[in-house]
């Protein structure tokens, strides 16, 4: 099942601008992660933030977590051409197991040079 | 339409046994992608598919590992003499164009 809700579910953006993507969720997680799909490949993992963690930084990503409102964002800064693709959240619920991983829809985001 | 389909959802197999896990992508879906979770991990990707043809495996080990998606029925992942190194889950996901997923629930494999 898919219980992550990324929105918008589209975003386009000027180059050198700040892109926002929010997730949303249900259950109770043990940790939540971004994806990033280019065109034709695979996932690619960006970032996972614990569930007792606030707000995580890498490079030019930062991913807030607040469990309260079962929400996360990532926000992708001084974005470039190259961060055009589709980003997924996916959230590990507790308990593990194979049915810990459940991701959402993506937002696709479109930079414009 | 079901969903992505995978079975076994959850699979032991002692070292050196094969493990074979499947994938049923949605109806009308002709790309697969498989990935590995490890425990409080994020997924790593192996292996993209479409019907018939390995698209990228630059994630796959290059021993022991192997996958295919036949023109008929399912994907399958295989895993040949297993180690406990391979204890992860297994997820597949199926779409029907790029830049669209569709996850299944997962196989839970443990090796003994």
């Amino acid at each position: 099942s898919q219980q992550g809700e990324e929105d918008p579910q589209a975003l386009s953006i000027q180059e050198g601008e700040n892109a926002t993507m929010n997730c949303s969720y249900k259950t109770s997680i043990n940790n939540l992660q971004w994806y990033r799909q280019n065109s034709g490949r695979g996932l690619v993992h960006l970032i996972l933030i614990r569930s007792n963690e606030r707000e995580k930084h890498s490079g030019r990503l930062r991913v807030t977590l607040d469990t309260s409102k079962k929400s996360s964002s990532l926000l992708i800064t001084a974005s470039r051409a190259a961060d055009t693709a589709s980003y997924f959240c996916a959230t590990d619920a507790e308990g593990g197991g194979a049915d810990g991983l459940t991701f959402g829809k993506g937002t696709h985001l479109i930079i414009q040079p | 339409n079901a969903g992505v389909m995978q079975n076994p959802r959850h699979l032991v197999r002692r070292r050196g046994q094969e493990a074979r896990l499947r994938c049923s992508p949605m109806k009308g879906h002709s790309h697969v992608y498989w990935y590995r979770q490890l425990p409080e991990e994020g997924l790593k990707f192996m292996v993209y598919l479409q019907k018939e043809n390995i698209i990228d495996e630059s994630g796959m080990p290059k021993e022991r590992f192997s996958a295919e998606f036949p023109k008929e029925g399912p994907s399958i992942l295989r895993i040949q003499q297993v180690v406990r190194g391979d204890s992860a889950a297994y997820f597949c996901a199926s779409s029907p164009r790029p830049n669209e997923q569709y996850f299944g629930p997962g196989t839970r494999l443990t090796v003994t």
